[in-house]
């Protein structure tokens, strides 16, 4: 079965300062791939996705995740935080072809002034 | 531009009573989820349907939830009788059908249920 690590619960990071976000998953083979975005007591919005192909992806707001396969990794950057960036961040992953969404514990983003 | 709507966004209620969750997916789409998801934790699949036909309930505790969509379109999720553990946030998400590729979900705003 696919699961997803996410190994850090929580981040604090000054405004400006660079940011990178883990995410580890373990499948058979390469799943898809995503990272969400979750403001307090809102839905998920979608930050970027990765199904084949280029293994740096290109997201919304600034964001860019790196796929690398040898490290079973897909993890998400920004190279400078915004105070508008404090959320949770969420991983998750489906099967190719399927549309069974596995997501991760998240890993909440706190940004210093 | 096109959301997903949920109702009610609150619900307060007691311990043994019952309680109903809407969902309206975007237009167009016929794939629709039903998602719990417990305070510092990532979101859990209880339900999928494809229009109106359940593709997946193996997470939803059948003995007090259920959910339906009757016409393939909105869809309830309903606990009865509601426990403590119950307390979580419910999220819908909805996803156009494209011959099983798996597609971005657009996820509604949620439903945050206290049971007390």
């Amino acid at each position: 079965a696919q699961s997803v690590t996410q190994p850090d619960i929580h981040i604090t990071v000054s405004e400006g300062a660079s940011l990178e976000l883990r995410c580890n998953y373990s499948y058979g083979a390469t799943p898809y791939l995503f990272w969400y975005v979750q403001s307090p007591g809102q839905g998920l919005q979608l930050l970027l996705k990765y199904f084949s192909g280029d293994t740096l992806v290109q997201g919304i707001k600034g964001f860019e995740a790196e796929f690398k396969r040898s490290q079973s990794s897909f993890n998400l950057r920004k190279p400078s935080v915004h105070w508008s960036d404090a959320a949770e961040y969420f991983c998750a992953v489906a099967p190719p072809g399927g549309q069974n969404f596995v997501f991760g514990p998240g890993t909440r983003l706190s940004v210093l002034p | 531009e096109a959301e997903v709507a949920q109702s009610p966004r609150y619900k307060i209620t007691e311990k043994s009573q019952a309680v109903a969750f809407w969902c309206d997916p975007i237009s167009g789409h016929a794939t629709l989820y039903w998602y719990r998801q417990i305070l510092g934790q990532g979101p859990e699949l209880l339900v999928q349907f494809q229009d109106e036909s359940v593709v997946d309930d193996s997470q939803l505790p059948k003995d007090r939830f259920s959910a339906e969509r009757l016409k393939g379109v909105d869809s309830t999720l309903k606990i009865q009788p509601a426990e403590l553990g119950d307390s979580a946030m419910y999220l819908c998400a909805s996803t156009p059908y494209s011959g099983g590729y798996s597609n971005e979900q657009f996820f509604g705003p949620g439903t945050r249920l206290t049971v007390l």
